[in-house]
């Protein structure tokens, strides 16, 4: 079956730079999370997008943003990143009459 | 707010049983979810149980909800070498396209 795809799967950075990462949900599933996961944490929810409008916001730096295009997919945009943004970025998706969300392999994103 | 509490760490000898718990403090919490990640990977969906149950059962697996105490739990019965992992917890409130709010996990080692 089809999952979700990220690319690119690993990135490396300077401070200061910008990144951005791709999410192309699951074929049919409308609705996509970005989550970011710290060395050793757990996955903090940072935003969510339906139908191209937000749909949820969490934890999200103001140097970040992100949308979703009329295809589904989404991309996350990242300025000014800092070593401490250095961390695993998943993108999930659902269908919206769904409760289940479904995790890419996710980004790595080395800030040096 | 939300919080979603585990106990770090589970040792086990293959074979055994694995029990991993979690408890949640929002009592409008209504689904209730298990994700697996081994090192390096993303997240699986194990399962997920809905606030209206006390159980569920998925060939290996078995979800126990004590909505009073908040409590959940995930049962691995002849656990495997191949379910070391992280196992999170996670609950979100409403359905589909809002956050899922994780706990920190638990490292379940199965030993040969």
């Amino acid at each position: 079956a089809a999952g979700v795809i990220q690319s690119p799967r690993h990135l490396i950075k300077e401070k200061r730079e910008t990144a951005t990462l791709k999410c192309y949900p699951i074929p049919r599933h409308d609705t996509v999370y970005w989550y970011q996961q710290g060395p050793g944490q757990d996955p903090q929810f940072l935003i969510s997008f339906y139908e191209k409008m937000q749909s949820d916001k969490g934890s999200i730096p103001d140097r970040f943003s992100a949308q979703q295009f009329s295809d589904y997919h989404s991309e996350l945009n990242m300025s000014s990143l800092e070593l401490g943004d250095s961390a695993l970025y998943f993108c999930a998706s659902s269908a919206r009459r769904d409760n289940e969300q479904f995790f890419g392999p996710g980004t790595r994103l080395t800030v040096l | 707010g939300e919080d979603v509490e585990q106990s770090l760490f589970l040792s086990v000898r293959e074979g055994d049983s694995s029990v991993i718990n979690c408890t949640y403090t929002d009592s409008s919490s209504t689904y209730l979810y298990w994700y697996k990640q081994e090192p390096g990977a993303g997240l699986q969906l194990l399962t997920y149980i809905f606030s209206n149950m006390d159980m569920k059962q998925d060939q290996r697996l078995t979800v126990l909800l004590n909505k009073k105490d908040k409590h959940l739990s995930l049962r691995i019965a002849d656990t495997q070498t191949g379910d070391s992992a992280i196992y999170f917890c996670a609950e979100t409130e409403h359905q589909a396209g809002t956050a899922l709010i994780f706990g920190k996990g638990t490292t379940l080692s199965v030993s040969s």
